[in-house]
């Protein structure tokens, strides 16, 4: 089956920095990357996907890039606020048909004011 | 976008009964449910996947008879512990989708403390 690695398993930056998560991931047939961002205590929110058939996916502060390749995909997020401080997890899955997303294990972003 | 409800949000109960958790769609035909346990810092761990009006496939690792997954419709879905322990103390977390749709909506939570 799928295994989705991710790193750092925390990442500490100050406001206003750039942070960058990684994922990588095994399953060659895998061709929908989505990211999710949950706070403590809440649900985990979608905020950016990317479809295998794009290299780069932008919205406002948040990137994505996707590397078929090499099998790897990163999130980007620009011009960090506290509130951005919240656990990342990305996945991967196959569209379609049974579609099983396998996620990673987390990122905890923490943005220090 | 779509809305998942999740109930309860929180439940404590003693050590032998069983509680059950309920997931619903509000606005879309979630044909297909995920059911996730999380530990504190940790990722999400798929339990069991269910399909409207079949049997939930389990991940391996997880009791079917002691977590038993219904989905008679196509906007809800539960999952009912039973015979809690408190090992079985845990964040569970629905999620559903539309037919082939990849985009994933997730319930609220529910915190379960077994005492």
């Amino acid at each position: 089956g799928e295994n989705v690695e991710q790193h750092p398993s925390t990442l500490s930056v100050q406001e206003g920095d750039s942070a960058v998560i990684k994922c990588t991931y095994s399953d060659s047939a895998s061709n929908y990357f989505p990211w999710y961002k949950q706070e403590l205590g809440k649900r985990p929110q979608l905020i950016i996907d990317i479809r295998s058939n794009v290299g780069e996916k932008k919205d406002q502060r948040i990137a994505v890039t996707l590397n078929k390749t090499a099998k790897h995909f990163s999130l980007h997020i620009t011009e960090t606020q506290p509130e951005d401080s919240a656990v990342y997890f990305c996945a991967a899955s196959i569209r379609g048909g049974s579609y099983i997303p396998t996620f990673g294990r987390g990122t905890s972003l923490i943005v220090h004011p | 976008g779509a809305v998942v409800s999740q109930h309860p949000s929180r439940v404590i109960c003693k050590s032998g009964t069983s509680v059950k958790i309920e997931c619903r769609s509000l606005d879309f035909q979630a044909t297909t449910m995920f059911w996730y346990r999380q530990f504190p810092k940790q990722s999400l761990m798929l339990m069991a996947t269910s399909n409207e009006g079949s049997k939930a496939t389990y991940e391996q690792g997880v009791e079917k008879d002691k977590f038993l997954i219904n989905h008679a419709s196509l906007t809800l879905s539960t999952l009912t512990v039973t015979s809690a322990h408190p090992e079985d103390s845990s964040f569970y977390i629905c999620s559903a989708r539309e037919g082939s749709y990849e985009k994933l909506f997730f319930g609220s939570g529910t915190q379960l403390s077994v005492l």
